[in-house]
């Protein structure tokens, strides 16, 4: 079970988009479509912005959107506003009932 | 509304035991798999622990496998964690959440505020 691997930081201008990577191996991102993604602002609880790598949860913005290739995962976040600015966390089901994390990024609106 | 209420946590010194319990409203652990999931000071999330509705698939993160037993009580509509032999990098912010359905793989929803552990002599 190691950590998935995620870009440390990115940035972009309110209005355009921005991708964030999540790279994984051939027992967790690799295998199963079940990647899941989560934003958390400073001092509040993440909250779940994808799952099963490209489907919305409910009230969930049509701005962000996933996808997944090999063993890469993306989240792609569209028309950027600054109220997206926060850490962003991709997660995988890793088999044998378990999951996880990336390290996180930190996305900047600039 | 669904809510998750977590306790339990405090200061602890290595190599000992710690009982953390979530006390949820709104949903049914019969119903949801449900997962603890922590977070360290300034660092990022680490899955820790889930158990499926019926408590038929259960898993841990190899860092705390052998240490740490999940269970959940129906009629209590409660999650807990027991933490055995605990080290110095268990110190974390421990949140229970809501799976989005009854499977562990399928992503956490509802998450509770955290109670946190600090492990230290």
């Amino acid at each position: 079970q190691s950590a998935l691997t995620q870009p440390a930081s990115v940035s972009g201008s309110p209005g355009q988009s921005i991708t964030i990577s999540c790279t994984g191996t051939n027992s967790d991102v690799g295998t199963y479509n079940l990647v899941s993604w989560y934003q958390q602002h400073p001092g509040k609880v993440p909250k779940v912005l994808i799952y099963e790598v490209d489907k919305w949860p409910s009230g969930v913005s049509s701005r962000f959107s996933g996808s997944k290739s090999g063993n890469t995962a993306s989240l792609t976040i569209s028309e950027l506003q600054a109220e997206d600015e926060a850490d962003y966390y991709c997660c995988s089901y890793a088999g044998g009932s378990t999951l996880v994390f990336g390290g996180g990024t930190k996305l900047t609106v600039l | 509304e669904v809510q998750l209420v977590e306790s339990g946590g405090g200061l602890v010194q290595p190599g000992r035991s710690l009982r953390l319990s979530c006390a949820t409203s709104g949903l049914s652990v019969d119903d949801y798999a449900m997962h603890w999931v922590r977070q360290a000071p300034g660092k990022g999330l680490e899955w820790v622990s889930g158990i499926t509705w019926n408590s038929g698939n259960i898993g841990y993160a190899d860092s705390v496998k052998g240490r740490f037993t999940i269970s959940r009580d129906s009629a209590k509509n409660s999650l807990y964690l027991q933490l055995n032999n605990v080290r110095p990098e268990d110190t974390a912010l421990y949140y229970c959440v809501y799976g989005l359905d009854q499977q562990l793989w399928t992503g956490l929803e509802y998450w509770g505020q955290g109670t946190l552990v600090t492990v230290s002599s």
